[in-house]
């Protein structure tokens, strides 16, 4: 157990509103992810970040922007919410130094829906 | 851009028996690692078994273990003594650099 939360756990919305996603880690990694879940496409990398303040694109990230002001929490945010977007979106951290090849562990996943 | 194959969309295993999930991937780089993880119907990953590039002895963890071709650009997972728990899907990912790339899974079904 990697101590990680994520919340909403389910959501529903409608086109073009805003939303913003939380993960929180209670074991002050330095490595987060947020992934999304798509059948027939496994999982994609749409941000992460690797510290503070410190972030980085990753396959499928237009429509998406995140934050970490704090070791604990990485958000992430949808602008303008499309239908395109409901998925399910993954956390993750990774706990070595150096996260270029460690293994990651996931939070319980969001369920969204945009309508 | 590296890509991830998993040929086999769906399997199935008498109770007791063994299993072989097969995955494939591309790539120039030299230096990554592989992972299997497990996805049950709870929807939470987890981590099956890791496999650095650079170690030519395969990974094992219990009752699982991978057959890691280099050269072949192919890594199996081969299940053995499948238990009802072991049902779920299973997904094969290369990582490199904090990017983990995932194939698309693969529908494991136990039969008792």
């Amino acid at each position: 157990d990697a101590g990680i939360t994520q919340s909403p756990r389910h959501k529903v919305t409608e086109t073009g509103t805003p939303v913003t996603l939380r993960c929180h880690q209670t074991e002050n990694h330095r490595y987060m992810y947020w992934y999304r879940q798509d059948p027939g496409h496994g999982l994609r990398l749409i941000h992460y970040s690797y510290g503070v303040k410190d972030t980085d694109k990753g396959e499928v990230s237009d429509g998406y922007s995140v934050s970490r002001s704090k070791t604990e929490d990485f958000l992430l945010t949808l602008e303008s919410a499309t239908s395109s977007q409901t998925s399910v979106y993954f956390c993750a951290i990774s706990k070595g130094l150096a996260g270029d090849y460690d293994e990651q562990y996931f939070g319980p996943g969001t369920r969204l829906t945009v309508t | 851009a590296q890509t991830v194959t998993q040929s086999q969309p769906e399997m199935s295993v008498q109770e007791a028996e063994t299993v072989t999930l097969s995955c494939t991937y591309d790539t120039s780089e030299s230096d990554y690692y592989l992972f299997w993880y497990k996805q049950p119907p709870s929807r939470q990953m987890i981590l099956v078994i890791r496999q650095e590039a650079y170690k030519q002895q395969n990974a094992t963890e219990n009752r699982f273990s991978v057959n890691f071709q280099k050269a072949a650009k192919s890594f199996s997972l081969k299940i053995s003594d499948s238990q009802l728990g072991d049902a779920a899907m299973y997904f094969c990912a290369y990582c490199r650099r904090n990017n983990l790339f995932f194939g698309t899974g693969t529908r494991l079904t136990v039969i008792p």
